[in-house]
């Protein structure tokens, strides 16, 4: 059972363009989001988040999206850079803390120049 | 401040072997978490352990298992080795602050099981 999905397994941009990544999830307990970043060979790194009681977040060219009627999270890059090529992996938790943390399966961003 | 670490960063094994995966957590974080992924898939929460003990573990067999060391760093064990625990295990750790803590991921071990 898989409770957050990201149905896209790829997205390529072209650079300076908006990156749009979904993510959907199933469980309404949920109630903490967070994204990561991933490269290769490195363990993914933590980039944003939001609690449920908001319905945006902002962190400079980043912001998260939170539609909880939806049960749906988007995160938007602008502009994207090619820096930003990636693997981005959406997570959320219920009460309970990292430990609860459920993670989808990642798409890949690849920023083109 | 180092970030975390983990050993080896690749593995090759055969089936039925038996293999442990280490981690060191950041400096002050006394929670560790154990992700295993697959290739396709998320990030599968395998244990977690805080102070010693494990708090909490995810569906997967007995045969991982895993422990942690009074200095907070941890090992995972794989017993009897299955061709399906090929991927990537990765290691994150957190201050037991309180709910919601972000995780810091080491750049994982890569175990091929042959």
């Amino acid at each position: 059972d898989q409770q957050v999905k990201q149905n896209s397994p790829s997205l390529s941009v072209q650079e300076g363009r908006i990156s749009i990544l979904n993510c959907d999830y199933t469980n309404s307990m949920f109630d903490y989001f967070l994204w990561y970043k991933k490269y290769p060979a490195e363990g993914p790194t933590f980039l944003i988040s939001i609690s449920s009681i908001k319905d945006k977040n902002e962190d400079g060219r980043f912001t998260v999206f939170l539609n909880k009627s939806a049960k749906h999270l988007s995160l938007h890059i602008v502009p994207s850079q090619p820096g930003d090529s990636a693997v981005y992996f959406c997570a959320a938790s219920a009460v309970g803390g990292a430990q609860k943390l459920v993670f989808g399966q990642g798409t890949r961003l690849t920023i083109n120049p | 401040e180092a970030g975390v670490t983990q050993s080896p960063t690749h593995l090759i094994k055969t089936r039925g072997q038996q293999v442990t995966l280490r981690c060191s957590p950041i400096s002050g974080h006394t929670s560790v978490y154990w992700y295993q992924q697959a290739l396709g898939l998320g990030l599968q929460f395998l244990l977690w352990y805080d102070e010693g003990e494990e708090r909490n573990r995810g569906n997967f067999p007995p045969r991982f298992s895993g422990r942690q060391f009074p200095n907070y760093s941890s090992e995972l064990n794989v017993n009897a080795l299955e061709l399906e625990d090929s991927a990537l295990y990765l290691c994150a750790s957190s201050r037991r602050t309180g709910d919601n803590e972000k995780l810091f991921f080491g750049s994982g071990t890569q175990l091929s099981v042959l």
